[in-house]
């Protein structure tokens, strides 16, 4: 079956102080990870896919990286408006078109 | 780009009716769209993939005759969920897949559904 676990569950940041997002994943043959940004009470917003490992990926101030088990996404000098719930998700070869995705991470960014 | 709607934005209903959920692709066609329940604080879960012109596919758990799905053209799909009871108070978000050899989804705006 496959897993998808992200930490930490909530990460509370000043304006300015970087950090990083954990996505570990077990799968059986990757076709692809996936972070989306999801903002209160609204449908995730597409930000990266990563197909394989070594892959890196940046827009903005969020850097996505990938492993054979997990996946990181950093960002740099957070912003208030950085401020979401950040989901990782996978999608298996074998699981056709379907998502798993993580728990979460909600990103609090203080001025 | 890659923009889904859905209608409406919210929605509150008594308990025993139906309610219709509306997605579209604006500007692309999806040949696959995907529904998906949010509770609280929880992440997303996947209901049903809708491929157009044929049947749904439901997951595990997922009652079809209680959670209608139509995919009738490239850029639309419903859902429909019968016999609305209070614990169907949910959000219902959809997305849909661009190109048939691409496999970001893009998500709706969501539904908030309260059932009363």
């Amino acid at each position: 079956e496959d897993q998808v676990t992200q930490s930490p569950e909530a990460l509370r940041l000043q304006e300015g102080e970087s950090s990083s997002l954990n996505c570990s994943y077990t799968v059986s043959g990757l076709r692809g990870l996936f972070w989306y940004r999801q903002d209160p009470g609204k449908g995730p917003e597409f930000l990266f896919t990563l197909y394989s490992a070594g892959e890196e990926k940046e827009k903005e101030r969020l850097k996505a990286t990938l492993t054979k088990k997990e996946s990181f996404l950093h960002i740099t000098a957070p912003k208030p408006e950085d401020s979401a719930t950040y989901l990782c998700a996978v999608q298996a070869r074998a699981a056709g078109n379907k998502l798993t995705f993580g728990g979460g991470t909600r990103v609090l960014v203080k001025p | 780009g890659a923009v889904v709607s859905q209608h409406p934005s919210r929605v509150i209903c008594k308990s025993g009716t139906s309610v219709k959920i509306e997605c579209r692709s604006l500007d692309f066609q999806a040949t696959t769209m995907f529904w998906y329940r949010q509770f609280p604080k929880q992440s997303l879960m996947l209901m049903a993939t809708s491929n157009e012109g044929s049947k749904a596919t439901y997951e595990q758990g997922v009652e079809k005759d209680k959670f209608l799905i139509n995919h009738a053209s490239l850029t639309l799909s419903t859902l429909t969920v019968t016999s609305a009871h209070p614990e169907d108070s949910s959000f219902y978000i959809c997305s849909a897949r661009k190109q048939i050899y691409s496999y970001e989804q893009y998500f709706g705006p969501g539904t908030r559904l309260t059932v009363t």
